[in-house]
């Protein structure tokens, strides 16, 4: 099946600082990606859509000034935590759609471990 | 999108097929059933996907009902390798392709 490689897989940082974590599909394009975070022991929750060449669509309640999503190729996307605080600590997971397919399975990353101290 | 209901968890023995049940009452015509599984720590893994017919590929077999209330994943000879939070999604075009995660159910297989 499709690949979606996510780098890093787990990241340390200082409280204040930036973290950016990549998403890219390996062997195929994708027009649309998604980004994911989950919390121990909880599901996932979208935060929000990241389209190519347009401004992503974040889903209620996720600070897209806080989180900020590049979707610059369509085999890329980036998320970027600005000003990490240790609540931001949490499993992010991206999946990309592969283009031009209508109905078809999203692939996922195999997740970033975010933990900020 | 329909939301589903599952069981916060299931044992099952090894080499057994496990029986994962699906409610999705809600759901419209033109919405699919889709099923994930995520492996402790890694990011969740597509298993199968359909409409109103059943459908079998090499993980799984998805069976929905014939009024598409519900449905069932079979993992038909469960192994330890099995052992994951497994999510029952459906989605529709009206919500842009993205997959919305519910509670899944948690499935340990004992040996």
């Amino acid at each position: 099946g499709a690949v979606v490689s996510q780098h890093p897989s787990w990241v340390i940082c200082k409280s204040g600082t930036s973290v950016k974590i990549e998403c890219r599909s390996l062997d195929f394009q994708a027009t649309t990606m998604f980004w994911y975070r989950q919390f121990p022991k909880q599901s996932l929750m979208l935060m929000a859509t990241s389209n190519e060449g347009s401004k992503a669509t974040y889903e209620q309640g996720v600070e897209k000034d806080k989180f900020l999503i590049n979707h610059a190729s369509l085999t890329l996307s980036t998320l970027t935590v600005t000003s990490a605080h240790p609540e931001d600590s949490s499993f992010y997971i991206c999946s990309a759609l592969p283009t031009g397919q209508g109905w078809t399975e999203a692939f996922f990353g195999q997740g970033t471990r975010l933990t900020v101290v | 999108d329909a939301k589903t209901t599952q069981p916060p968890s299931m044992d099952c023995a090894e080499g057994r097929a496990a029986n994962l049940p699906c409610n999705h009452s809600t759901i419209s015509g033109n919405e699919y059933v889709y099923w994930y599984r995520q492996i402790h720590s890694q990011g969740p893994q597509y298993i199968i996907h359909g409409l109103k017919n059943n459908e079998t590929n090499e993980m799984a077999s998805l069976i929905i009902t014939e009024d598409r209330k519900s449905s069932t994943l079979i993992l038909p000879h469960a192994t330890l390798r099995d052992t994951a939070v497994y999510y029952c999604i459906v989605r529709g075009k009206a919500a842009g392709n993205k997959l919305t995660f519910g509670g899944g159910t948690r499935v340990l297989v004992k040996p």
